[in-house]
């Protein structure tokens, strides 16, 4: 059973342009959380999805970030027109289920994260 | 507003030794408290309490939470070096649906 996957695992931009992040969550799970992890700070959630629906984006900043997770397909974490200090690693998180499940299913388990640093 | 707070933010010990890493919590409509180790990438999961008092055992590692008192340890016995990580509390809960609130980890290292 494959972990959580992430993509692209290091990913450089230039300052203005858009950063795409990818994460196909575990086999059997359908909901999804985006975490950000700045030098030396604990990781801070953005947020949450199900299929085709945003559950929770309290996290995530007003601007230039969005995220979807479509029917088909990996959940999409956007960044438009990144500044420097976007410069962080972004985890993804999948598990069975979400707040409605009993507490052994609703474990999130972490990808590698994607690394991005923004020049 | 929610926080959790690990203790010591690092610590150095030698193979064989016994740690003890603390993770206190102030977190609304509590419903369970999780441990990862992270190494130099994704934070793999290590325990999940939701029950006071009732130790969790894997190998050479153990936690307990406590609920009254809004703490949970996580102990490590006889460390070795492939001990060494950065170790993650993180609570759900709070006004928010499903998220994990994180503390800023304990960076354990063992020296041969």
């Amino acid at each position: 059973n494959a972990g959580v996957m992430q993509n692209p695992r290091h990913l450089v931009r230039r300052r203005g342009q858009e950063a795409r992040l990818r994460c196909s969550p575990m086999k059997g799970h359908s909901h999804v959380y985006w975490y950000r992890q700045l030098p030396e700070e604990g990781l801070k959630f953005m947020v949450y999805l199900q299929k085709e629906n945003i559950i929770d984006e309290s996290g995530m900043p007003k601007e230039r970030f969005s995220a979807e997770f479509p029917k088909e397909g990996p959940s999409i974490l956007r960044i438009q027109q990144v500044v420097r200090g976007d410069s962080a690693a972004y985890f993804c998180a999948s598990s069975r289920t979400g707040t409605g499940g009993s507490a052994s299913t609703d474990t999130q388990y972490f990808g590698p994260g994607t690394r991005l640093t923004v020049l | 507003e929610d926080k959790v707070v690990q203790s010591p933010l690092s610590l150095v010990v030698h193979e064989g030794d016994t740690v003890t890493l603390n993770c206190s919590y102030e977190v609304t409509n509590f419903r369970s408290l999780l441990w990862y180790k992270q190494e130099k990438k994704a934070p793999t999961f290590l325990f999940m309490l939701t029950s006071s008092g009732i130790e969790k055992k894997s190998g050479r590692l153990s936690s307990i939470l406590d609920k009254k008192e809004l703490f949970s340890i996580l102990n490590i016995t006889a460390t070795q070096t492939g001990d060494s990580a950065v170790y993650l509390c993180a609570v759900q809960g709070g006004g928010s649906q499903g998220n994990l609130i994180f503390g800023k980890g304990t960076k354990l290292s063992v020296k041969p």
